[in-house]
């Protein structure tokens, strides 16, 4: 069945680096694809809609200059977290939508911890 | 996109079945139920969802009340597997925020050996 594939799965960053988190759909097209960050012991919280070829939509209040999102292609979306907190380890997780199904898939989700 | 309601936790047995409850009053007709599960430490994982008649997958049944206005996942026989947040979403048909998700807090669905 269709995949939504994180990578990487856990990443760890020196505070103030930058990180890039991919989410590929695998066996189908996705023009849009959404990012979301979970706390530990909270619900998902959704961060931006990634549009294949053009300008990400962003939620209120998360940055948009902290939080790049590059959808260059209709299986891929990137999430780059710059000048990384302490503050921005959080579990990040993608999906997409299977335009004929429209089922929603989700990535296995990726941690990320910034030192 | 209208709230649900849930129940934090439910625990269960294993081979029981497990009927997880969601209410829903504000639904609106073109609202359809989706059901997610979160097992530790990964990403949501797809369950059911339905629009007004019962569903049926390999994985649960989906029984929606006639009114719309609440739902319940069955799980026929819980295995360990199955301890999870559950997630009940609503989400309109189509439209361009289609897929753009809003979860609430779940249930914990704890099963014992």
């Amino acid at each position: 069945g269709a995949v939504v594939s994180q990578h990487p799965s856990r990443v760890i960053c020196k505070s103030g680096t930058s990180v890039k988190i991919e989410c590929r759909s695998l066996d189908f097209q996705a023009t849009t694809m959404f990012w979301y960050r979970q706390f530990p012991k909270q619900s998902l919280m959704l961060m931006a809609t990634s549009n294949e070829g053009s300008k990400a939509t962003y939620e209120q209040g998360v940055e948009k200059d902290k939080f790049l999102i590059n959808h260059a292609s209709l299986t891929l979306s990137t999430l780059t977290v710059t000048s990384a907190h302490p503050e921005d380890s959080s579990f990040y997780i993608c999906s997409a939508r299977d335009g004929p199904t429209g089922t929603i898939y989700f990535g296995e989700g990726s941690w990320l911890t910034v030192v | 996109d209208a709230k649900t309601t849930q129940p934090n936790s439910m625990e269960s047995n294993e081979e029981e079945p497990v009927h997880l409850p969601c209410n829903h009053s504000t639904i609106s007709g073109t609202d359809y139920i989706h059901w997610y599960r979160q097992l530790p430490s990964q990403g949501p994982e797809y369950v059911i969802h339905g629009l007004t008649s019962n569903v049926n997958n390999r994985m649960a049944s989906l029984a929606i009340a006639e009114d719309r206005k609440s739902s319940t996942l069955i799980l026929h026989r819980a295995t360990l597997r199955d301890a999870a947040v559950y997630y009940c979403i609503l989400k309109h048909a189509g439209g361009t925020s289609y897929g753009k998700l809003t979860f609430g807090q779940g249930t914990i669905l704890t099963v014992h050996p």
